[in-house]
């Protein structure tokens, strides 16, 4: 079992819709965790940052982690057509320097 | 403006030859990371630094080389023992050793594509 596992997609969704990304992670000692959104051939940028369990609202984003399932989301509500990007989640224990990434979802969303 | 750059944006290498990929922050951050990125395998780390005169090597760290002479830059050395070396490179680099809060997670530079001939 990989340590984290992400869905490639791709995922096609119209214009103003809500977009769920998730990653399933086995390390229980994983504290922080990262969504980054990638543009094609750009540098991934960070979008959401949280510590532990619960959730966190940035505008139409949110993110939650749930420590007890090992599952991690990102919702992304009212989609607009520049959301279309490579979405990466990635974690890291406590103290821990190695930041471990999904393979990312690769999301398109249709006007 | 504070920010990672990474030169050059494209580069091609022949067979054999060593290759230096450029990494500057003027961040004044403390740490600085090396991935490699290809199609379907996500991000992989292949050297970090988390202060002057001191890195380790990462996961896939076989082939590369690195220096960390100023706080600021952090080259890569792409040898030709690396086998397989085509690929998107990104650099990163985080404010401190410890601590929490989005300030303390990694930033990514634009990103370096070599491309072995």
């Amino acid at each position: 079992q990989k340590e984290v596992e992400q869905d490639p997609g791709p995922l096609s969704v119209p214009e103003g819709a809500i977009v769920s990304l998730n990653c399933t992670y086995s390390n229980s000692a994983f504290q922080y965790f990262m969504w980054y959104r990638q543009y094609s051939r750009k540098g991934p940028e960070l979008l959401m940052y949280t510590y532990s369990s619960g959730n966190k609202e940035d505008g139409r984003f949110t993110a939650q982690v749930d420590k007890s399932s090992k599952y991690i989301s990102l919702f992304i509500r009212d989609s607009q057509p520049s959301d279309s990007a490579t979405y990466l989640c990635a974690m890291r224990e406590g103290g821990s320097e190695k930041l471990v990434f999904g393979k990312g979802t690769k999301l398109t969303v249709n006007p | 403006d504070g920010g990672i750059t990474q030169s050059p944006k494209y580069l091609f290498r022949k067979e054999g030859q060593n290759v230096t990929l450029s990494c500057e922050q003027n961040l004044n951050h403390d740490a600085m990371y090396w991935y490699r990125q290809d199609p379907g395998q996500g991000l992989r780390l292949i050297y970090y630094s988390q202060i002057v005169n001191d890195f380790q090597k990462g996961d896939i760290a076989e082939g590369y080389s690195v220096s960390r002479e100023k706080k600021e830059s952090f080259p890569l050395t792409v040898t030709s023992a690396q086998k397989n070396p085509t690929a998107f490179y990104l650099c990163a680099s985080r404010r401190g050793a410890s601590g929490q809060g989005a300030r303390d997670t990694q930033y990514f530079g634009p990103g370096t594509r070599l491309t072995v001939l």
